[in-house]
Formats: C-alpha cells, structure tokens, sequence
C-alpha cells in the first residue's frame, strides 16, 4: 500500500527564516513524488515534482529513497507562502491515483 | 488559462437523498478523477476514470457512488442515497498524457463542498 507522512499539521517560521516541511513516504514499486499547495481560498495546485528537479517561487525538494524521504525546503521564508502544503505520491508511469498526506500548515509570521 | 469547473459549490441534502456533483474537466485531457476531503482531514483518493471506464478505485467507492461522462464534457459523481458521513468537499481533477505513458500533473477544481443532514 501507498502512504504518504507529514508529521506536522502545523509549522509556524517567522519571514526571511529557512522553512523544512517534512514527507515520508511508503511503496513498494517505483513511485512519483510530487509537492502540492493550496492558498487561502484557492484550488489545490502542482507546485513542484521530483522528477523536474527545478525550484518553484524559492522551493525545492529532493527525493531521498533510502530515507524515502521528499522534504520541502526553501532557505527564506515570505508572508507569500503561508498556505497548506500537501505531500503526494503516485506509481510512476500510466494513469495513476494521487496519494496525499495529511497537510501541512505554513504560517509565516510578519 | 483553462480550468477545471465544478458545480454547484456547495450542496445541502437531506440523508438519503441523491447528489450529483457535476465538473468539466480541461478540454483535452483524458483522465478524470475525484477526490474529497472530509474537514480536517486529509484528500482521500476516490475513482480514477480513462477512456469512459473506472481504472481505478478506492474503498471508498462502494456501491453507492457512481462516475458517468454523460457527454464528452461533463465528469459527474453520483451518491444515490447520501449519508452523514458523505460530508465532505469534493473536488474533481482532470490530468492530460505525457511521452512514455506517464500523465501529467493533476489539475483540480475548486470543490463542490456537500453537507448531508
């Protein structure tokens, strides 16, 4: 069975500091590791995948399968990025059902 | 930027009564989804959908939901008789094909949230 692990609902980190949210993951197979966001009062959205390996409005994530571990980071925190940030897993390959975590809550502080 | 439609937005229902919930996916993709998130809890996988057929489903999706692409724009989930705990918002997503067999990322809807009473 897929399950995706956010330890912490809720991650509170003042603006300019570094942000860590935290995913890990069980599969068995070869899975996909994607970060998704949701703003206040809008749609869930792909905010960045492991296999593109490039970084989204400052964050990155790297997939470490021998922690199989996926954690968001990003050095400097902005009010901006205050939102609900959802780690998800899918099959590599073909039509596939999403997986998601729990949720974490990023609230930056002024 | 095309997106995904979902109506209505939020549904109110008696137990025991039908819902349809009704999404337009984006135009040229092939593949449809619906999850839902019940509050405070996390977005649980329903039914995948490719081709006018189910490819996938939880165990969620028991007998009492349904998935119809009545019209080759429409994405419809059916609950004939809801439940309390069908409480939930609802959202559809919709992915288009990448090389290799892979689909893109899932593009989703603002969520048709359902109170059941």
């Amino acid at each position: 069975a897929q399950r995706v692990t956010q330890p912490e609902k809720l991650l509170s980190v003042f603006k300019g500091a570094p942000v860590e949210l935290k995913c890990n993951y069980s599969y068995s197979g070869s899975p996909e590791l994607f970060w998704y966001v949701q703003y206040s009062r809008q749609r869930l959205q792909l905010l960045l995948r492991h296999i593109s390996r490039e970084s989204i409005k400052g964050f990155t994530a790297d997939l470490n399968k021998g922690e199989t571990s996926f954690h968001l980071k990003k050095p400097f925190a902005q009010e901006e990025d205050s939102a609900m940030y959802y780690c998800a897993l899918s099959h590599s390959g073909g039509y596939q059902k999403v997986t998601f975590g729990i949720g974490t809550k990023l609230q930056v502080i002024p | 930027e095309p997106e995904v439609t979902q109506t209505p937005s939020h549904q109110v229902t008696q137990m025991g009564q039908e819902v349809i919930l009704r999404c337009v996916p984006i135009s040229n993709h092939l593949y449809f989804y619906w999850y839902r998130q019940i509050l405070g809890q996390k977005v649980e996988f329903l039914v995948s959908f490719y081709n006018n057929e189910i490819s996938e489903k939880s165990e969620i999706f028991d007998d009492q939901f349904s998935v119809e692409r009545p019209d080759g724009s429409n994405f419809t989930l059916k609950i004939r008789s809801t439940k309390l705990e069908d409480s939930a918002m609802y959202f559809c997503a919709s992915s288009g094909p990448l090389a290799g067999g892979r689909t893109g990322e899932l593009f989703f809807g603002e969520g048709s949230r359902l109170t059941v009473l």
